[in-house]
This record gives C-alpha cells, sequence and structure tokens, in this order.
C-alpha cells in the first residue's frame, strides 16, 4: 500500500519556466492538499479539494494553479516558477472532506518534492 | 476557528517522558484535537487525535483538560528518534488543515 506518492522527488527549474508536481493516493480519500514548506518553516497550505470536482485556495495560492484530475490525483501546477517558490512541496489526502467541523479522520502525506528555481 | 499556542521548543532526556503542552481556548465543543509530527523534512506524520477524553496509542497519550481549552501530549519513554517538531492542530471549521509553527523537541542522550 503505498499511501500518497509524489513526483518527482527532485527538480530544478530556471525563472520563467513551468511545470506540474503530481500527487496520487491509493487509500480512496475524498479530500487533498498541496502544502509549501520553506526552510525552517511550518507547512503552509496552498491549494486544496475536499472531494472529486472541487478546489479551494489556501493560505498562499498565487502563483499556483491546481487540477483534481479524478478521485486518486492532485496536481500542483508552476505556470512560471520564480525563486520565491523554491520551496519542499507536500501533497496530503485525507478521507473526509472539510465543511463539517466534526472530523474523525487523519490526513496521510506524501515524501515532498524539492524544488529549486535558480 | 480555534487558534492553537505551543511553546517554540523544549528539550527532554532521553528515556523521559516528553510533555508537549498546546492552548487552544477558543476551540468550539465538536472540534478534535489532532497531533502531528514532521520528523527533519519528511512529511508530516499523524500521532493521535481526541476530544474529550483521554486517548493513548502505541504511540502516544493525549491529555485534554476538561475545559478543552489546553491539551498535553505525552511520549512516555522519549528516544532520539523522536527528535522532530510536533503540531498541535484543532480543524477549524470549514478551514482544512493548517500548520502553526509547532514545537521543536529535541531528545538528548
Amino acid at each position: 500500500n503505498a499511501g500518497v506518492t509524489q513526483t518527482p522527488k527532485f527538480q530544478v527549474l530556471k525563472t520563467g519556466q513551468s511545470m506540474t508536481l503530481q500527487c496520487a493516493q491509493d487509500m480512496n480519500h475524498n479530500s487533498m492538499y498541496w502544502y509549501r514548506q520553506d526552510p525552517g518553516m511550518g507547512l503552509r497550505l496552498i491549494y486544496y479539494s475536499a472531494s472529486e470536482g472541487t478546489t479551494d485556495k489556501g493560505e498562499v495560492p498565487n502563483g499556483y494553479n491546481v487540477s483534481r484530475l479524478n478521485k486518486r490525483e492532485f496536481s500542483l501546477r508552476l505556470e512560471s516558477a520564480a525563486p520565491s517558490q523554491t520551496s519542499v512541496y507536500f501533497c496530503a489526502s485525507s478521507e473526509i472532506g472539510w465543511g463539517g467541523r466534526r472530523l474523525d479522520t487523519e490526513a496521510f502525506f506524501g515524501q515532498g518534492t524539492r524544488l529549486t528555481v535558480v | 476557528d480555534a487558534k492553537t499556542t505551543q511553546p517554540p521548543s523544549m528539550d527532554c532526556a532521553e528515556g523521559r517522558a516528553a510533555n508537549l503542552p498546546c492552548n487552544h481556548s477558543t476551540i468550539s465543543g465538536n472540534e478534535y484535537v489532532y497531533w502531528y509530527r514532521q520528523i527533519h523534512s519528511q512529511g508530516p506524520q499523524y500521532i493521535i487525535h481526541g476530544l474529550k477524553n483521554n486517548e493513548t496509542n502505541e504511540m502516544a497519550s493525549l491529555i485534554i483538560t476538561e475545559d478543552r481549552k489546553s491539551s498535553t501530549l505525552i511520549l512516555p519513554h522519549a528516544t532520539l528518534r523522536d527528535t522532530a517538531v510536533y503540531y498541535c492542530i484543532p480543524p477549524a471549521g470549514n478551514t482544512p488543515l493548517v500548520f502553526g509553527k509547532g514545537t521543536r523537541l529535541s531528545v538528548i542522550a
């Protein structure tokens, strides 16, 4: 059981290049999330998808787009990479989507994509 | 929406209990408190969660005060591998998992 799989694990981009970070989960979870973590900092939510077909902005959405391709996959796209987007990107999934306060579920995280923009 | 306050860092001697506090004074009556940890840039890992009652699993114990305004995560016999950043996260209504800065726990040999 792979859990949450992120590809690629490492990437170096030049300023202005575009790329898509892929995330797939095999737990049949409804909700998926993208976070970024800058060196020495906590995780910040970029976008999330409470269920298939829906996406919402998180704390730091500027410069990113997302696609919930199907229930398994949630991709994050950088259209024109900037050095400020150098970070580690984490994808996560959980069984139950937000929209209700009473949750009894845990989130599972991938191992991250380390992105450097030069 | 519930906000949390955690000390930025703590030290614990190996083999001793690590007690990590969290204040969540604005938590709503039916919001769970979750704890995660992140070991050296790996993806965060779920530890435990609770609503009202104390909880225990193979990793840790969670003590929640009766008024639910604070909780304590207890690692009963800390090891060097428990060195990590520990996050206390209450779900916040319609907002999904939002991580604060957490507590950096250093377990010292």
